[in-house]
């Protein structure tokens, strides 16, 4: 069965530290992997994905991500944390061989603290 | 503003009301997509348009929940006779076909049934 996990619920960081917001996946095939950013009542934004090649991932707001696939694993992280980082980020995965569907993580709150 | 847009924002209703959102994809977007996300969960899938067509609809979605795409361009969700639990979050995405493009989201509807 096709799966994501972020087994952290909250994740606090102090402001200027790197951060790191775990997630891991189980698909059939190969597997595409997107992380969302959603502040309150917002939309989700997307930040990066991971679709082939380079396993370090480079988004937006200086976020990068790193695919692991022998840990199956697609963890977000960034080198200095900023405070309006604060918000919820979901982890989500696509298997190659299905066209549309896109499996949600459960999402991690991301605090960083002045 | 290019991006998917949502109306609107927020909507209360009372019990046993119909109710309808409108969501205006990304002009050269085909798929487009909605979900629904209750608070601290990850976006639930309902249904998926390609172009007009309707592809794929949520087990879970009942009866009451009808969704249309004339022409393939906006989209609108109809959700009859409301109940208490539809309250939530309704974020409708729109992306370029193929397995490895990302959606982008709108701003989503809060639903509050009362």
């Amino acid at each position: 069965a096709q799966s994501v996990a972020q087994p952290e619920d909250q994740v606090n960081v102090a402001e200027g530290n790197p951060l790191t917001v775990k997630c891991t996946y189980s698909v059939s095939g190969n597997p595409y992997l997107f992380w969302y950013v959603q502040y309150p009542n917002r939309g989700l934004q997307f930040l990066l994905k991971y679709i082939t090649g380079d396993n370090l991932v480079k988004g937006s707001y200086g976020f990068e991500a790193e695919f692991n696939k022998s840990q199956t694993s697609f963890h977000l992280k960034k080198p200095s944390a900023l405070v309006s980082d604060s918000a919820l980020y979901f982890c989500a995965v696509r298997d190659s061989g299905n066209n549309y569907q896109l499996i949600w993580g459960a999402g991690t709150k991301l605090i960083i603290k002045p | 503003d290019t991006g998917v847009s949502q109306d609107p924002r927020h909507k209360i209703t009372k019990r046993g009301q119909n109710v309808t959102f409108r969501c205006d994809p990304i002009s050269e977007h085909n798929r487009l997509y909605w979900y629904r996300q209750t608070l601290g969960q990850g976006p639930e899938f309902l249904t998926y348009f390609q172009n007009e067509a309707q592809l794929e609809k949520s087990r879970l979605l009942s009866d009451r929940f009808s969704a249309e795409r004339p022409k393939g361009s906006f989209s609108t969700l109809e959700i009859q006779r409301t109940e208490q639990g539809d309250s939530a979050m309704y974020l409708c995405a729109s992306s370029l076909g193929g397995a490895r493009s990302e959606a982008f989201f709108g701003q989503g509807t809060r639903l509050t049934v009362v």
